[in-house]
């Protein structure tokens, strides 16, 4: 049973766009979502987290809406660029005191 | 430049090896994990330990074995492993589970493994 879904797969964006990457849950115990960004060839990191409390938190480019009611949430990147290219994972904790649950990631290409 | 080092970082067994995968953090955390991270799947939680003491054993088959001698070392022990096993192994650490933390996930660049 997946916990988190995530949504597309892969995304190509031409430069200077909007991504936008799409996730959804069911356990309504979970409290942080975090968002993780990885390269071809290094290991996911942090790119930025949410909780509950807020419905957005935006960091330069990157911004995460929060749908509690729905049980959703989303990463938006504007003014897309080229290095922005990677495998976005969106995951899900109770707390941030239990392992993360994440999502099956999305390809993102951004290009020119 | 990545805290926690993965060695090594591309590995080809045979089924009837027996091989180890070793994980070091510099970070000064106390707790340390094992993902497995296979094409178009989430990345799968095996093994947690916070402490040195085992929390998490997510169902994973015994010929994965892990083994956490302090804090900033953790290793995974494969022994007659199958096709379906390669994959991505990726170790990761973060302050512990138990009580407040940031709940940040630092991992290494993982080890690439092909089981012939």
């Amino acid at each position: 049973q997946q916990q988190v879904k995530q949504s597309p797969q892969s995304l190509i964006v031409q430069k200077g766009g909007i991504s936008i990457i799409n996730c959804a849950y069911e356990n309504t115990a979970f409290d942080y979502f975090p968002w993780y960004q990885q390269f071809p060839g290094k290991g996911p990191a942090l790119l930025i987290a949410i909780r509950p409390d807020v419905s957005e938190k935006k960091e330069g480019r990157f911004t995460i809406s929060f749908n509690k009611s729905a049980k959703q949430f989303s990463l938006h990147i504007m003014d897309s660029q080229p290095g922005d290219s990677a495998t976005y994972f969106c995951a899900a904790s109770i707390s941030r005191n239990t392992p993360l649950v994440f999502g099956k990631g999305t390809r993102l290409s951004v290009i020119a | 430049e990545t805290g926690v080092t993965q060695t090594p970082r591309h590995l080809v067994m045979g089924m009837t090896n027996k091989k180890s995968l070793k994980c070091e953090q510099h970070l000064g955390h106390n707790a340390m994990y094992w993902y497995k991270q296979s094409a178009k799947k989430p990345l799968e939680l095996m093994f947690v330990y916070n402490f040195k003491e085992q929390t998490e054993n997510n169902s994973v088959p015994s010929r994965f074995s892990p083994e956490c001698p302090n804090s900033s070392h953790l290793f995974l022990h494969l022994h007659t492993l199958q096709p379906e096993d390669s994959a991505l192994y990726l170790c990761a650490s973060s302050l512990p589970t138990r009580g407040e933390n940031t709940g940040e996930l630092f991992f290494g660049e993982g080890s690439r493994l092909t089981v012939l």
